[in-house]
Parts: C-alpha cells; sequence; structure tokens
C-alpha cells in the first residue's frame, strides 16, 4: 500500500527548532518530488517546501525561507523538514505530499497524489 | 490574500450541479497545470483533478474539471451530502518572485 506517514510535531517555545519526519512506503521514493504543506487552524492550506527527487533542488515558501530546510534520504524512504526560528503564525498541520516533478529550476505540480494524515506544530510560551 | 482566487462557499441543492472557478494569471493558471482537492472535515486533502482535467482513479466522474486562460473551473454533478466539503485548486507560479506552488484560498461546498 502506498503510505506516508508524518511525525515530529508537537510543541515549542517560539524560537525554538523541530524536525518533522515524513516515512514513505509502498513506492519508489526517489522517482518521485516531495512537499511539504500546512493548514493553520481554521484556514487554508500552503506550500511550505518542495523538493526533487534527487534531493538535488529545493523550493521554499518566502515565510520559510532561511527558517526551514527540506532534505531526504532515499536509501531509508524519508522526508525531512528541519523548522527554526519558529514563530506563533508556523502553528499548524503540517502534510507531506507526493507529486509533480522538480527540476533544478522548478516544479510541475500535476497533482499531489498521495499525502500524509498530518503532524500538528505548536508554537507558544 | 491567495495569489489564486476562489469563492469562499457555493451552495446547492442534492442532485444539482455546481461549479467552483479558480481565478489565477498567466505567471500560474495561464501556463501550468492546476489540480484540484478535496478535504473533508478533520481529514488530509484528497486529489481529485490531475493536469488540468484528468481524474484519478477511484474518482467518479460526477467530478469534471476544465481551464481557460487564467480560469480554472470544478465541476461537480449530481451532489451528494458525502459532497459537503472544502475544495482548493493549486497550481505552479513561475514568477521569479515566487517559483513556488501556490493554493486557491479554498470554497467551501454546501449541500443544502
Amino acid at each position: 500500500e502506498v503510505q506516508l506517514e508524518e511525525s515530529g510535531g508537537g510543541l515549542v517555545l517560539p524560537g525554538g527548532s523541530l524536525r518533522l519526519s515524513c516515512a514513505a512506503s509502498g513506492f519508489t521514493f526517489s522517482a518521485y518530488s516531495m512537499h511539504w504543506v500546512r493548514q493553520t487552524p481554521g484556514k487554508g492550506l500552503e506550500f511550505v517546501s518542495s523538493i526533487s527527487g534527487n534531493g538535488g533542488s529545493t523550493f521554499y515558501a518566502k515565510s520559510a525561507k532561511d527558517r526551514f530546510t527540506i532534505s531526504r534520504d532515499n536509501s531509508a524512504n524519508t522526508l525531512y523538514l528541519q523548522m527554526g526560528s519558529l514563530r506563533a503564525e508556523d502553528k499548524a498541520v503540517y502534510y507531506c505530499a507526493r507529486g509533480g516533478y522538480c527540476s533544478a529550476t522548478t516544479c510541475y505540480i500535476g497533482g499531489l497524489d498521495v499525502w500524509g494524515q498530518g503532524t500538528t506544530v505548536t508554537v507558544s510560551s | 490574500q491567495s495569489v489564486l482566487t476562489q469563492p469562499p462557499s457555493v451552495s446547492a441543492a442534492p442532485g444539482q450541479k455546481v461549479t467552483i472557478s479558480c481565478s489565477g494569471s498567466t505567471s500560474n493558471i495561464g501556463n501550468n497545470y492546476v489540480s484540484w482537492y478535496q478535504q473533508l472535515p478533520g481529514t488530509a486533502p484528497k486529489l481529485l483533478i490531475s493536469e488540468n482535467n484528468k481524474r484519478p482513479s477511484g474518482i467518479p466522474d460526477r467530478f469534471s474539471a476544465s481551464k481557460s486562460g487564467t480560469t480554472a473551473t470544478l465541476a461537480i454533478t449530481g451532489l451528494q451530502t458525502g459532497d459537503e466539503a472544502d475544495y482548493y485548486c493549486a497550481t505552479w507560479d513561475s514568477r521569479l518572485s515566487l517559483n513556488f506552488g501556490v493554493f486557491g484560498g479554498g470554497t467551501k461546498l454546501n449541500v443544502l
């Protein structure tokens, strides 16, 4: 079965750090670009970061640039999001999703066809 | 403020047809694929339409989509109460200042 499972969410102090993981199974992980998408309480979806299949290309939302780092370990079939300098506005459910194709300079998002169940990040003192 | 504009809500009766628009620009919808997602309360989004108008396996043909210029449209026919959900469009924005994925603000479908 094709599956994505996020972990690593939790409560963190403002200015703190957190690493999210997304374990993939049931498909050839390295063949797919991967994405982190978040949803703030009661609001819509927002792309956070994207990465090519070989990990050589990465893309970030303006809100994530210089604070978050996306990476992947294709040997472990796992996607990561290292988040730092966390702010209250980063509080959200974070989803990992599979799909599209990312080249060195851009991505083609045909459709994100597999999603994890999400992990919740709360930033509060 | 989303780069892609969707109506906040639409309503229709069971059995009727509803359309949801997603308006953008040449840097996003006009030159990139559009996909559509359904999000039922408390669940992760689910892909409904890929590459402007393709239904993944398992998606009923009551769901269809099209794209014309800088506007994409999702259509749902034969509405069912189970279709009550939030619907999102998404694409890539190729502007140099952005060059990133974008979602519409979402549309809540009410089946009256």
